[in-house]
Formats: C-alpha cells, structure tokens, sequence
C-alpha cells in the first residue's frame, strides 16, 4: 500500500534561511507526487506538483526515484511561507487517482 | 464565490445523531471528494463521486455514506455518531474523472464536534 512520510510535524526557521520541508514516500508503481499549502484561514491549495516541474513562489521539489523523496526547498524563507505543507501521493483507487497525504509539516518563518 | 463551498462551518451534536454536511463544487467540475482530517489520522480519503455516481471509495465508515446529485452538490450523512467522529471534513472538487494528475480544489471545510 502507498504511504507519504513527512517526518517533521513542525519546522521552524528565520527569515532568509533556507528551507527544506522532507516527503517520503512508499509506492510501487511510478508516483505522481504534489504538495499542497494552507496558510492561517484559508483552504488548502496546490502548491506545485511534479509533473509541472515548475517553481511556485521560489519553492520547488526534486522527485528522487532512488532515496522515494519528493522534498520541498526554497532558498530564502519569508514571513508569508508560515503555512502546513501536505505532501501527496497519488495513487489508483477504484476508476480515480485518489491522493494519499502526509501528516503534514508546520512551517514557521520568524522576522 | 466559485469556489467550493461547505456548510455548515461548525456543527456541533451529541453521540448517537445524525448530521449532514453539505459541498458545493466548483463550477463546472463533476468530481467530489470527502475528506476526513482528525488529530491522529490526519487526512483521510473517504468517497468520489463523479457526475452523479459513486467512483471511489476509501475509508468510509459504514455509518457514513454519501450522494450527489443532479445540480452536482454533494452531502455526506453521517449518522450514529460517536465521539471519535469528530473532526473537520473537507470536500474537495476536480473538473475531471478522477486522473493521475488532477488537481483537487478544497473547500473551507466543516468542524464537527460531537458530545
């Protein structure tokens, strides 16, 4: 069965540091892999996915076959990154995709 | 708002009830997604519905069971409630079937506490 590992419950850091929120995953078929952001009051929302291979507000993720990690970086952190990050992992369920999520990591960016 | 939308916000009953909980999806998506997410199981999968129809299951309890219907609004029943049901549930809606790389959108999700 599929499973998503986000090993830190909670990450805190200052304000330009670098940051790395960690994803592992358990899957044995090719993943598709996303990460999704809720900030303070508002409703969870994609942040990037793997297959866009893009950066969303300067964060991108590297899949890594060989270590199963779908890890979150940014560079320079900023105030407005404090949010829970959700690591998925999507996954055949019946006729859908259904994805599976990680306990998620609360990220706290201090001035 | 073309968003998802849920009501209620918060719900609170006591064990034993029956509540329903209510999501409108986006427009012009067709699939609805009921989520759980409780302290110690964090975010769980519970039911798909595309276009009216039943498309994928997950840990749905047999006391829960959900519908859409016509208009594509959706309603999770939960009934015989216990305290362990209390959680916040999350409906989430994708213009599509279901695909490998579909993007979900949230809605605010409803609080239920159950006394």
């Amino acid at each position: 069965a599929q499973r998503v590992t986000q090993p830190e419950k909670l990450l805190s850091v200052f304000k330009g540091a670098p940051v790395e929120l960690k994803c592992n995953y358990s899957y044995s078929g090719s993943p598709e892999l996303f990460w999704y952001v809720q900030y303070s009051r508002q409703r969870l929302q994609l942040l990037l996915r793997h297959i866009s291979r893009e950066s969303i507000k300067g964060f991108t993720a590297d899949l890594n076959k060989g270590e199963t990690s779908f890890h979150l970086k940014k560079p320079f952190a900023q105030e407005e990154d404090s949010a829970m990050y959700y690591c998925a992992l999507s996954s055949p369920s019946g006729g859908s995709y259904i994805p599976t999520f990680g306990r998620g990591t609360s990220l706290i960016v201090h001035p | 708002d073309s968003g998802v939308t849920q009501t209620p916000k918060h719900l609170i009953t006591a064990t034993g009830q029956r509540v329903t909980l209510r999501c409108s999806p986006r427009s012009g998506d067709l699939s609805v997604y009921w989520y759980q997410q409780s302290l110690d199981q964090g975010l769980q999968f519970l039911i798909q519905y595309y276009n009216g129809e039943e498309r994928a299951k997950g840990n749905i309890l047999e006391r829960f069971s959900a519908q859409q219907f016509p208009d594509l609004h959706s309603e999770l029943n939960l009934s015989s409630l216990e305290l362990g049901d209390s959680a916040l549930y999350f409906c989430a809606s994708s213009a599509s079937t279901g695909g490998r790389t579909d993007t979900q959108y949230f809605g605010p999700g409803t609080r239920l506490t159950v006394l």
